[in-house]
């Protein structure tokens, strides 16, 4: 059981460049995130999903692409890299909820990510 | 007021002390509460999850005000491998599994 993993680990970019950073998971979970951290600012969330076929924005969209073909796999696409997405983004599990309760997210490593 | 706020530290303690964090959040409506742990470099984990009043697991306490809308966490016996970055995290208002991240306290625990 490998939890979330993402590929890859560190990534450079040059400007205008478009890359996917890939997140899969093996515990059968409902939701899945993508959130970026970046100094002093806390994790934000840029889009989700609460299953397969279904995906929709978060926080912080712009200039990012999403999809869900599968329960276990849920890429996040640059579209046309700038420095201001030069950031550490993690990938994120969960069992959907149930009324009243959230559950547990479960984090993949990250990807450091610089655009230059 | 953001939804999820914490001081941002650091706290630096020695060894053995006893420290506690707070978090304010905005949501009155928010069930459960967590508090997450995430290491230099490293993804966050879970710590504790809040339902009630409060929860407690070994020299971790943690407590729900939710007159007041704060959480706080409360470490005794500090440990130098508790030096990390403590993330408070509230569901967001119309979601409970969009989760909202607190920006972190910053413990740094001194032998």
């Amino acid at each position: 059981n490998a939890g979330v993993t993402q590929t890859p680990k560190f990534q450079v970019l040059k400007t205008g460049q478009s890359m996917t950073l890939q997140c899969a998971q093996d515990m059968n979970h409902e939701y899945m995130s993508w959130y970026r951290q970046d100094p002093g600012m806390g994790l934000r969330l840029i889009h989700y999903s609460v299953g397969a076929g279904i995906t929709d924005q978060g926080e912080v969209p712009n200039g990012y692409n999403v999809s869900r073909s599968t329960t276990e796999d849920f890429p996040l696409r640059l579209l046309s890299a700038a420095p201001s997405q030069t950031s550490v983004y993690f990938c994120a599990s969960s069992y959907r909820r149930s009324s009243g309760s959230s559950h547990e997210q479960f984090f993949g490593p990250g990807t450091r990510l610089t655009v230059l | 007021r953001k939804e999820v706020e914490q001081d941002p530290g650091p706290f630096n303690v020695p060894e053995g002390a006893t420290v506690a964090f707070n978090c304010t959040y905005s949501n009155s409506a928010s069930q459960s509460f967590f508090w997450y742990r995430q290491d230099c470099r490293k993804e966050p984990k879970l710590l504790m999850s809040v339902y009630s009043s409060g929860n407690e697991d070994g020299r971790f306490t943690a407590q729900l005000n939710r007159a007041s809308q704060y959480i706080s966490l409360l470490i005794r016996d500090s440990k130098l491998s508790d030096s990390a970055t403590y993330l408070c995290v509230v569901p967001e208002m119309d979601s409970s599994y969009k989760l909202i991240f607190g920006s972190g306290t910053r413990l740094l625990v001194r032998p």
